[in-house]
């Protein structure tokens, strides 16, 4: 089955730590994305890749960063300088048109130590 | 103004009524329209997306889009209590490739 795959499902952050997530798509898309989903917030644009090795920020990039080196994997890195990083992460990947819908992993929910 | 705006409720029904979620936007430029559904600690699951105005129907759900009115809503008939969610509506403008504007959600429970 085509899908994408985020992992771990629950990660716990100490302080000064930087944590990795992980999302790997099977669709074969292009467009790859990251959101942060706080309650009463809806969902926030961290950052997007619309190709391999291109990447650009969206509206909340301060204290994160990510990589594109393959197709299918699009990892977040939430680093020390992110003060507030509780929340529920959302990776999404889309088709080649950018009319069309965003397809989305199930989430990692990261909390503080 | 925010570009679309979305009832964050909860709304509660009874089983079996149908269920009105709506969902409004200020900017014209939006020509393709969604709606998601999202259950607890999950992610967020495509259910419609359309690209006019009028109607569009899939088992129990209706999509309506009014651009005239820069209106659009998701209609459920016969609701059951797997229906209980967060829903979702996006919208994608002309010419701003790979921004989708989502909706904050409305919290739907439906009563046995």
């Amino acid at each position: 089955d085509g899908g994408i795959t985020q992992s771990p499902k629950y990660l716990f952050r100490k302080e000064g730590q930087n944590v990795t997530l992980s999302c790997e798509q099977n669709l074969n898309h292009d467009a790859m994305y990251w959101y942060r989903q706080d309650p009463g917030q809806g969902l926030r644009l961290i950052y997007y890749s619309q190709i391999v090795n291109d990447f650009q920020k969206g509206d909340i990039a301060e204290g994160y960063s990510v990589s594109r080196e393959k197709k299918e994997s699009f990892p977040l890195t939430v680093t020390s300088a992110q003060k507030n990083p509780t929340a529920f992460y959302l990776c999404a990947s889309r088709g080649p048109y950018g009319n069309q819908p965003q397809h989305f992993g199930d989430g990692t929910r990261l909390s503080i130590l | 103004q925010k570009e679309v705006e979305q009832d964050p409720g909860p709304l509660s029904v009874p089983e079996g009524a149908i269920v009105s979620l709506n969902c409004t936007y200020s900017n014209s430029a939006f020509q393709y329209f969604m709606w998601y559904r999202q259950y607890s600690r999950k992610g967020p699951e495509l259910l419609m997306y359309t690209y006019s105005s009028g109607n569009k129907e899939d088992g129990r759900f209706t999509a309506q889009v009014d651009k005239s009115s820069k209106y659009i809503s998701l209609f459920i008939r016969d609701s059951q209590p797997s229906d209980s969610a967060t829903y979702l509506c996006a919208m994608i403008p002309m010419n701003r490739d790979d921004k989708i504007i989502f909706g904050k959600g409305t919290r739907l429970h439906i009563l046995p």
